[in-house]
């Protein structure tokens, strides 16, 4: 099973230029999540998606869009990309949001010049 | 404002030196607190829930366990196959849908 794929695994943008991290979980889960790392920081809650039709802001949503295009896909988009989103983005997925066991993808690696 | 501290940021580790991780939490009311284990350029990959002080779990070399304000992950004798950063969480029993406040991780290196 692939478990959770997200694509690209790496993309450079420019300042103001857009682009969509997509995100695929093949294990029937119901609630989807986009998290950002950064260096010496844990990892932050951008948006999530408790069920199919629904989704949420997190912790850092500013500068975010995202869509639950399915249940098995979870898109998030940047819309006009700025230095500060330089960043690895994970996308996440679980049976149900009441659970913090978290199946995660690779991440995609996004640096904004 | 739920926050998880860990320490120490950083561990150097001979090879069947054991050691533990400390991940200090306040969050209003706990739901659970998770470990999770990460490689470099590689997502998080999940290894234990605690739900209740005292109770404790254990999987190969790894044991975590939980009292009211902090939790351990004791590492045994360790293997070079250990090296990696263990992350702790924690979900409140009251708030948003499954937010987990992550600390920011014990980076475990572990020398033959």
């Amino acid at each position: 099973n692939a478990g959770v794929t997200q694509t690209p695994k790496f993309q450079v943008l420019k300042t103001g230029q857009s682009m969509t991290l997509q995100c695929a979980q093949d294990m029937n889960h119901n609630s989807m999540y986009w998290y950002r790392q950064d260096p010496g920081m844990g990892l932050r809650l951008i948006y999530y998606s408790a069920s199919e039709g629904t989704t949420d802001k997190g912790e850092v949503p500013n500068g975010y869009n995202v869509s639950r295009l399915n249940k098995r896909e979870f898109s998030l988009r940047l819309e006009s990309a700025a230095p500060s989103q330089t960043s690895v983005y994970f996308c996440a997925s679980t049976i149900t949001g009441v659970t913090g066991e978290l199946f995660f993808g690779e991440g995609s690696r996004l640096t904004v010049l | 404002e739920d926050q998880v501290t860990q320490s120490p940021e950083a561990l150097r580790l001979q090879e069947g030196e054991s050691s533990s991780l400390n991940c200090s939490y306040t969050v209003s009311g706990l739901r659970g607190l998770f470990w999770y284990r990460q490689d470099p350029g590689k997502g998080p990959e999940f290894l234990f829930t605690l739900y209740s002080a005292g109770e404790e779990k254990e999987k190969e070399r790894l044991k975590a366990t939980l009292t009211k304000k902090e939790s351990f992950l004791h590492i045994t004798a360790p293997k070079p196959e250990d090296s990696a950063t263990y992350l702790c969480a924690v979900q409140a029993l009251l708030g948003g849908n499954n937010r987990l406040a992550f600390g920011k991780g014990n980076q475990v290196v572990v020398i033959p």
